[in-house]
């Protein structure tokens, strides 16, 4: 067990629906990353969140946005779905430096039909 | 920008070594590997910063050339549990980004 836990492990949606997808980091950790996983697709990177802010961002799509709350968890959302977002999203936690091991939480497997 | 590994993939038999490379065409300031089962979520095995130390355990070790921006994963003595997919990932100075690459496949056969 990592320590960080994503809900929900599935969902299966419509074509066009929003999701949120949820993420909360291991304990003391201030550090949270969302990366995608297609079908034997590596890891793309999309956001990472600092305490509360927007750390780096990478090839995430306009409809998709995440925030990082006081409480430190994190939430992924995914608009107008299309049936290409179907995939793993991970979750993962840090305690925020650059050279610092990440957590992966068990994942959100989506399905959009 | 996403680095480059090699192998693609990768058979051995149990007892044989295998060598997973990393490159990247930007300055580098540190290399994560990371091994992920089917099914399961990427687990962390070492990270490496700038400087060319060598790190790992016994059967697991890898090194980072920051010279030449590359790093190898070295498994020796293959168990069937060292079976998944490796990731590199890779952060450049200055950067909190962390790219992985495309992954490379093991699969140990008794």
């Amino acid at each position: 067990d990592s320590g960080v836990t994503q809900t929900p492990k599935h969902l299966i949606t419509a074509t066009g629906q929003r999701v949120t997808l949820r993420c909360s980091p291991r304990s003391g950790d201030l550090s949270v990353y969302w990366y995608q996983q297609s079908l034997d697709q590596g890891l793309q990177f999309l956001i990472q969140y600092y305490n509360g802010e927007e750390r780096a961002k990478g090839n995430i799509l306009e409809r998709f946005s995440a925030q990082q709350f006081p409480d430190l968890h994190s939430e992924l959302n995914l608009s107008s779905l299309e049936l290409g977002d179907s995939a793993l999203y991970f979750c993962a936690s840090s305690a925020g430096g650059a050279g610092e091991k990440l957590f992966f939480g068990s994942g959100t497997q989506l399905s959009v039909l | 920008q996403q680095p480059v590994q090699s192998p693609q993939a990768v058979i051995l038999r149990e007892g044989e070594d295998a060598v997973i490379n990393c490159s990247s065409s930007k300055a580098l300031y540190s290399v994560h590997w990371y091994r992920q089962k089917h099914g399961e979520a990427p687990v962390f095995l070492m990270i490496l910063l700038k400087g060319g130390e060598q790190k790992g355990h016994e059967k697991i070790s890898a090194s980072f050339n920051e010279k030449k921006q590359q790093s190898s994963l070295y498994l020796t003595a293959s168990q069937l549990s060292y079976s998944g997919t490796y990731f590199c990932g890779t952060t450049g100075a200055g950067s909190y980004q962390l790219t992985f690459g495309k992954g490379t496949k093991l699969s140990v056969i008794p």
